[in-house]
């Protein structure tokens, strides 16, 4: 069954750790998304790619970093979390036809990341 | 950048009667349109979308909207609510020659028996 998975579920982890969101899809999608979601406000794009080795920065700014060696696989590290980056992390992915075109595929979404920094 | 407004944040109501949920959008482009739902401890799900064409457009679960350009709103409707409408419903758009979808702060539905 093609999905999107998203793990760990819950974190909950000290000040200065790295970590790393792991975000798999099984539907073949180029485009894949990272959200950052907080209580009360809209979903901010962090990060996204168009495919493999295509990474690019969303409007929000973040501490971040994604990479796409695989078209299934798009994992989000944080190499030092702060009590900052406390937040559910969100990952999708959407189908993509080309650079240049537009991209308005519906976007598939995991069941999310809920990040706690102590 | 696209802005796109919830106006309610938080909106109670009774089962078996009729639901509105607000959408305003800032464009000076065409855009295409997206409402999404979410369940808790669960991702976003697509309720329905408008690309062109009729400017009422139906979606899963019962749920409805309709595009008003002049207006610059896609209000999301249903005539009869389930307890299992309750749910988390955000609004969305992306520019026709965009590649970013905008998403709204949501609206909180809570069905009451």
């Amino acid at each position: 069954e093609a999905d999107i998975y998203q793990t760990p579920r819950y974190l909950v982890i000290g000040t200065g750790k790295k970590i790393t969101l792991e975000c798999s899809q099984t539907m073949g999608h180029d485009k894949m998304y990272w959200y950052q979601q907080d209580p009360g406000m809209e979903l901010h794009l962090i990060h996204y790619s168009y495919g493999v080795n295509s990474t690019e920065k969303g409007d929000l700014s973040s501490e971040s970093t994604v990479s796409r060696i695989r078209t299934e696989h798009f994992p989000l590290t944080l190499e030092s979390a702060r009590p900052s980056h406390t937040s559910q992390y969100l990952c999708a992915s959407s189908e993509y036809t080309s650079l240049w075109e537009n991209s308005y595929n519906e976007q598939f979404f995991g069941p999310g990341t809920r990040l706690t920094v102590l | 950048a696209q802005s796109v407004t919830q106006l309610d944040s938080q909106v109670p109501v009774f089962e078996e009667a009729p639901v509105e949920l607000r959408c305003n959008y800032s464009s000076s482009v065409s855009v295409y349109l997206f409402w999404y739902v979410q369940y808790p401890n669960q991702g976003l799900q697509l309720l329905l979308k408008y690309l062109s064409g009729s400017t009422l457009v139906k979606g899963i679960n019962g749920f409805e909207a309709e595009f008003n350009k002049s207006q610059t709103s896609f209000h999301l409707r249903k005539p009869s609510v389930h307890i299992s409408d309750t749910a988390e419903y955000f609004c969305a758009v992306i520019q026709n020659t965009g590649n970013q979808f905008y998403f709204g702060t949501g609206t909180s539905l809570t069905v009451i028996p």
